[in-house]
């Protein structure tokens, strides 16, 4: 079946604007896993949601983070007033056990 | 909490030499491990896992890793390879205790492979 997408592919956006970014999981797959890979930080773990399970947070790295799980299937991660340094490619993964898929991310340039 | 190492950031090889590419890790819990490879310009692939049972676990493009518990490593090999192995290859862990759990990754190696 298809995997994990991911909208948009690329996103450049002005420092200060919001960022909706977007995540359809594999069907089926019960949790779903925000990460974001940069140049300095490398894959760092953000956010997980897992079925009606209050989401585990601890990863967002500010209160402009957020990220909501509509329905336990597409997810949406939103930066508010964006800064340079949230420059990453976000990456979305699913998982039925332990093994995570991961989509093709967003790759985010704040200018 | 977990933690893991990989202990070169980058390898270079040529091609049908065989390499490894080491990775420690770190835990206070029982923990299931995963090599990650990421091609150029391409998202993360799940390349092998080890979760219970056989300590060394292979993949379908000839990788092998070895869950060494006594020296905290996941290493990963392979025989000889090709050009098309050049890639960045990541080592996760997550605890194996409460469910789904998020990864930890390690920093990254990234093997070239020259002709």
């Amino acid at each position: 079946g298809a995997g994990v997408s991911q909208s948009p592919s690329n996103k450049v956006t002005e420092k200060g604007k919001d960022v909706e970014l977007r995540c359809d999981p594999i069907s089926g797959h019960t949790a779903l896993y925000w990460y974001r890979q940069s140049l300095g930080q490398g894959l760092e773990f953000l956010i997980y949601f897992q079925g009606n399970s209050a989401p585990d947070k601890s990863g967002l790295p500010s209160d402009r983070f957020s990220a909501e799980r509509t329905g336990g299937s597409v997810s949406t991660l939103t930066i508010q007033r964006t800064q340079q340094e949230d420059s990453a490619v976000y990456l979305c993964a699913s998982s039925s056990n332990y093994e995570q898929y991961f989509g093709p991310g967003t790759r985010l340039t704040v200018t | 909490a977990q933690s893991v190492t990989q202990l070169d950031s980058q390898v270079p090889v040529f091609e049908e030499a065989p390499v490894e590419l080491r990775c420690n890790y770190s835990s206070s819990v029982s923990v299931y491990l995963f090599w990650y490879v990421q091609y150029p310009n391409q998202g993360l692939q799940l390349l092998l896992k080890y979760l219970s049972g056989s300590t060394l676990v292979e993949s379908i493009n000839g990788f092998e890793a070895e869950f060494n518990k006594s020296q905290t490593s996941f290493h990963l090999r392979k025989p000889s390879v090709h050009i098309s192995d050049t890639a960045e290859y990541f080592c996760a862990v997550t605890s194996s205790w409460g469910g789904y759990n998020k990864l930890i990754f390690g920093a990254g190696t990234r093997l070239a492979v020259h002709p």
